[in-house]
């Protein structure tokens, strides 16, 4: 099946600064990429449909100028953490959805962020 | 709008027991995915099996099995003489079918714990 990669795959930082967590598609190409968040032993919510060339769409209550979405090529979607608190902390999950016939998505492994 | 409700929060069984993780969802769609995940601790999830709406046929691999009934919204899934392997988060999800959309909503997640 496709592969989706993340990197990294887990990161420490200081409240204050900023992270990026990168989604790849290895062997496709993906207009349409998914960024979720999930808190521990609780479910996956869908954060940002991440659109290549355009603008991201975020759910109702996710701050779209503290979770910044770039997807500037098919392959390729990035989330960046802004000025992260401790609250942010969490396991970030991104998918990616191949075009065509039985279009479906693929997960990535997922970046585990803890900030302190 | 769209819902998965999977109540049971979490379930403890003797290895080679069969257990059944029951999914109930809501939509105003007629065309409609419904998937099983797992997620073992690693955090990784892995896809189990997608369904389409129109598609009611139960559908078995290896000890596990699907029970599709849209009379009752219902989309269960059976393990069949369970291992200790088996033990992990397991995650109902729906999507609607709108290419320009495709979110996929994810259950709360049933806890399976299997013991030796």
């Amino acid at each position: 099946g496709a592969v989706v990669s993340q990197h990294p795959s887990r990161v420490i930082c200081k409240s204050g600064t900023s992270v990026k967590i990168e989604c790849r598609s290895l062997d496709f190409q993906a207009t349409t990429m998914f960024w979720y968040r999930q808190f521990p032993k609780q479910s996956l919510m869908l954060m940002a449909t991440s659109n290549e060339g355009s603008k991201a769409t975020y759910e109702q209550g996710v701050e779209k100028d503290k979770f910044l979405i770039n997807h500037a090529s098919l392959t390729l979607s990035t989330l960046t953490v802004t000025s992260a608190h401790p609250e942010d902390s969490s396991f970030y999950i991104c998918s990616a959805r191949t075009s065509g016939f039985q279009e479906t998505q693929y997960f990535g492994p997922g970046t585990r962020l803890l900030v302190l | 709008a769209q819902k998965v409700t999977q109540a049971q929060t979490e379930i403890s069984v003797v290895e080679k027991e069969d257990v059944t993780l029951d999914c109930v969802y809501e939509t105003r769609d007629t065309t409609y995915y419904l998937f099983w995940y797992k997620q073992p601790p690693s955090g990784e999830l892995v896809f189990l099996i997608r369904r389409n709406s129109f598609d009611e046929q139960n559908e078995i691999s290896g000890r596990y099995s699907w029970n599709f009934q849209k009379s009752t919204s219902s989309f269960n899934f059976t393990i069949t003489a369970s291992q200790v392997v088996d033990s992990a988060v397991y995650f109902c999800a729906l999507s609607e079918t709108d290419s320009s959309a495709s979110k996929i909503i994810f259950g709360s997640g049933t806890r399976l714990s299997i013991r030796p």
